[in-house]
C-alpha cells in the first residue's frame, strides 16, 4: 500500500525558532493532507495539496506540496507554545487514507 | 453545530471478547471512515463508509467489521479482541470523496479501548 515516510520523528525548538517537517513518498501522490494532534487530542485538519508546486500559507504555517508531487513540507516559523503536538501528513488513494508516523514537536518558552 | 461524536470514550474488554464502537457525523456529513492509533504512531485506516456501502477497507483482519445506518451514523465491531487490539478508535467523517481528491476529515474524540 501507499506508504509516506516522515521526518524528523520528534523536533525539541525553543519558542521563537522555526520548523520544519517533511513528508516524503516513493511514488506520485494525488493529493496530501496536514493534521495536527494536541497531545491527548484528536487529529485535527490543517490543509490540502493537490497541485504540483502548491503552496499555501496560514498565518505562521508555510505548506509546500513538491514539484514532482513526492513530497511535502510544513514549515512554521517563529513557534509559539501552543504550536505543540504532532503534525501528522496524510494521502489519499484508492479510496484509503494513508497517514505518515507524525513529527511531534515540543516547544520550550 | 455538534462535532463528530463517539460512544463510549474508554472501554476496558477482556481477551476473546466482542466490541462494539459507535460514532455520529457531522450534519450533513455521509461518509464516515474509521481508525486506529497506537500510542505514538500515525491512525491507521480500517474503514471509509458512504451511504451504508464500504468504500475503502484497510489492512484489517475480518475480526473488523464495521457498518453504516441511513442517518449516516457508523459502528465499528471487533470480535474475537486480543491484546493488540488495544488502542485510540478514531472516527472521522466527511463530505464523500468521489476517488479523486478527497475532503478534509473531522475526527471525533475517539474511544480508548482497552483489552486485558
Amino acid at each position: 500500500g501507499q506508504q509516506v515516510m516522515q521526518i524528523p520523528q520528534y523536533q525539541h525548538v525553543q519558542e521563537g525558532e522555526d520548523f520544519t517537517t517533511y513528508c516524503n513518498s516513493s511514488t506520485t501522490l494525488s493529493n496530501i493532507q496536514w493534521y495536527k494532534q494536541r497531545p491527548g487530542g484528536h487529529p485535527v485538519f490543517l490543509i490540502q495539496l493537490v497541485k504540483s508546486g502548491e503552496v499555501k500559507k496560514q498565518k505562521r504555517l508555510t505548506f509546500q506540496f513538491g514539484e514532482a508531487k513526492k513530497n511535502s513540507s510544513l514549515h512554521i516559523t517563529a513557534t509559539q507554545t501552543t504550536d505543540v503536538g504532532t503534525y501528522f501528513c496524510a494521502v489519499y488513494n484508492f479510496n484509503k487514507f494513508y497517514f505518515g508516523s507524525g513529527t511531534k514537536l515540543n516547544v520550550k518558552p | 453545530d455538534a462535532g463528530v461524536t463517539q460512544s463510549p470514550t474508554h472501554l476496558i474488554k477482556t481477551r476473546g471478547q466482542q466490541v462494539t464502537l459507535r460514532c455520529s457525523p457531522i450534519s450533513g456529513h455521509k461518509s464516515v471512515s474509521w481508525y486506529q492509533q497506537v500510542l505514538g504512531q500515525g491512525p491507521q485506516f480500517i474503514f471509509q463508509y458512504y451511504e451504508k456501502e464500504e468504500r475503502g477497507r484497510g489492512n484489517f483482519p475480518d475480526r473488523f467489521s464495521a457498518r453504516q445506518f441511513p442517518n449516516y451514523s457508523s459502528e465499528l465491531n471487533v470480535n474475537a479482541l486480543l491484546l493488540g487490539d488495544s488502542a485510540l478508535y478514531l472516527c472521522a467523517s466527511s463530505r464523500y470523496a468521489s476517488g479523486g481528491s478527497p475532503y478534509e476529515q473531522y475526527f471525533g474524540p475517539g474511544t480508548r479501548l482497552t483489552v486485558t
